[in-house]
Order: C-alpha cells, then structure tokens, then sequence
C-alpha cells in the first residue's frame, strides 16, 4: 500500500526566506506526484504535479526516486503563500485512489 | 464550466441520527471521492466512486456508505452519528480517478 508523509505539521518563516516543504512517500511502483494547497476559506487546489514540470507561483518539486521524495520550494517566500500544503500520491496505471499526506501549514511572517 | 458543489454546507446532528451529504461534480467528471478533513488526521480518504461503482474504499466503518447517479452525483451516508464523526466532509471528482482533482467546498458536520 501507498504511503504519503509530511513530517512538518507547521512550518515558519520569515518573508523572503526560502521555504521547503517536505515530503516523502512509499510506493514500490512509479507513482504521480502531486501538491495541494488550500488558502484560507478556499477550496483546495492544485498546486503542481510533477509530469507537467511548471513552476506554479515561484513553487517547484522534483521527484527524487532514489530518495522517494517530492519537497515543495520555493526560493523567496511570500505572505501570500501562508496556507495549508498536501503532498499526494496516485499508483501509475491508473484505477487506485489518491493517498495524501496529512498536510504542512506554511506560515510566512511579515 | 461550474465547479464541484456539495450540499447542504452545514450540518448539525445529534448522536445516533443518521445524515446524507450530496455531491454534483464537474461536468463530463466520472469519478468522485469522498474525503474526511479533521485537524488532527488531515485528510483521510472515504471512497471513490466511478461510472456507478464504488471502486476504492479506505479504512473507515461500514457506518459510513455512498453511492453514485447515473449522472454522476454522488450521496456519503452515515448512520448511528458518533461525536467522533464531526469534520469537514470533502467530495472530489475527476476525469478518472488518478487525475487532478476537483475539490468541492465541503460540508461541516458537527455531531453533539
């Protein structure tokens, strides 16, 4: 079974600071990776997927087989970018649900 | 073209009552997902419906069924209320399944 792990619950920083957030998974198979973000009093979104290879609003993410992860940057925060971040998971090859992580609230301190 | 909607937004219920939440996916989308949006759990996958059948399910009580409309609209029920059931209960549909996924507003239901 997939597994989905973001180890920071909460994670700070300063405006204009780089930001990370961080997420590992487990799936013995080649999965698509995706990010979520939901603003406050919004509906969640996507953010970016990793087949596509954009840069959403400064954010980027780079599959890491080797070490199964799919961190989320971005170079020079903003306070716009404060909001709730999921990293999720769907198994290639379609048919099986999407597996997400628990969630990194990203507050950025004006 | 319109967005996910789900109804009603708001519930609230007492122990023990049953409650139905109703879901309208995005046009032309064939699957919908059902998700549980608790703070402490984040969020937890209910089940995913396709074309009629439900074709994945996670890891809660059988307290907790859906079904979906030839249309695609889908209903989450869940009988025998407990007050661990309150939470914000998202619905998701998608082209496929394994594909983006459009989130509705949710529906809060607090259980007292």
């Amino acid at each position: 079974a997939q597994r989905v792990t973001q180890p920071e619950k909460l994670l700070s920083v300063f405006k204009g600071a780089p930001v990370e957030l961080k997420c590992n998974y487990s799936y013995s198979g080649s999965p698509e990776l995706f990010w979520y973000v939901q603003y406050s009093r919004q509906r969640l979104q996507l953010l970016l997927r990793h087949i596509s290879r954009e840069s959403i609003k400064g954010f980027t993410a780079d599959l890491n087989k080797g070490e199964t992860s799919f961190h989320l940057k971005k170079p020079f925060a903003q306070e716009e970018d404060s909001a709730m971040y999921y990293c999720a998971l769907t198994p290639s090859g379609g048919y099986q649900k999407v597996t997400f992580g628990t969630g990194t609230k990203l507050q950025v301190i004006p | 073209k319109a967005g996910v909607t789900q109804t009603p937004r708001y519930l609230i219920k007492t122990r023990g009552q049953q409650v139905t939440l109703s879901c309208s996916p995005i046009s032309g989308h064939r699957s919908v997902s059902w998700y549980q949006q608790t703070p402490g759990q984040g969020l937890q996958f209910l089940f995913e419906y396709f074309s009629e059948t439900q074709r994945n399910k996670g890891n809660f009580p059988g307290r907790f069924s859906g079904r979906q409309f030839s249309n695609s609209r889908s209903e989450m029920n869940v009988s025998t209320l407990e007050l661990g059931d309150s939470a914000l209960y998202l619905c998701a549909s998608s082209l496929q399944g394994w594909d983006e996924q459009y989130f509705g507003p949710g529906t809060r239901l607090t259980v007292t």
